[in-house]
């Protein structure tokens, strides 16, 4: 089976511009969550889908916003990208059967550089 | 600061055993991680424990908690040069919250 899939894997833009990460996951999972990596850090959580509706928020500015679509992929959206914008973006899919667990798979990451 | 913290340096030989700790904040996390990632890849997740356990073995690693103190373990046994990556302790409330990672380097 396919893990979770995410596009593109690099990306370079500058400030002020706005971006769209993808992210398919594995087959039959319906939560899909985003999450920022800085380089030398832990990832730090963005946001949870599940169903199509928001399920929870990092504390992220309001520049970034997410959506799932009824196939479950999902977008995450970053406008008037700043510097430290910079970043592997991760998403990570999790099964209906983890229940509490919140058994997650992970992506290999969307690196996006702004310059 | 992070919630979850973990040091940030490890290195050891090839064969020997790798202890990697971790220490949360969150006294209500239900389960707490293990996570695994190789340069340029996503995280990969190694084992889990519930937070009523002691102990969890899973080949050859072996994960100790300490609910108490608030203190996660992971060790390696036998570490292999295929072993050298960061490795990041979490916590799961709400969200998944985690440490800065570990870079465990094997030398050969």
């Amino acid at each position: 089976d396919a893990g979770v899939t995410q596009s593109p894997t690099h990306l370079i833009k500058t400030r002020g511009q706005h971006v769209t990460l993808r992210c398919s996951p594995i087959s039959g999972h319906k939560s899909v969550s985003w999450y920022q990596q800085v380089l030398g850090q832990g990832p730090q959580f963005i946001f949870q889908y599940y169903e199509k509706e928001e399920r929870g928020r990092g504390n992220f500015p309001d520049r970034f916003s997410a959506r799932q679509f009824p196939n479950y992929s999902s977008e995450l959206n970053v406008n008037a990208l700043l510097l430290g914008d910079s970043a592997l973006y991760l998403c990570a899919s999790r099964p209906e059967t983890s229940g509490s667990r919140n058994e997650q798979f992970f992506g290999p990451g969307t690196r996006l550089t702004v310059l | 600061g992070e919630d979850v913290e973990q040091s940030l340096f490890l290195s050891v030989r090839e064969g020997d055993s790798s202890v990697i700790n971790c220490t949360y904040t969150d006294s209500s996390s239900t389960y707490l991680y293990w996570y695994k990632q190789e340069p340029g890849a996503g995280l990969q997740l190694l084992t889990y424990i519930f937070s009523n356990m002691d102990m969890k073995q899973d080949q050859r690693l072996t994960v100790l908690l300490n609910k108490k103190d608030k203190h996660l373990s992971l060790r390696i046994a036998d570490t292999q040069t295929g072993d050298s990556a960061i490795y990041f302790c979490a916590e799961s409330i709400r969200d998944m919250r985690f440490g800065a990672g570990t870079r465990l380097t094997v030398k050969p």
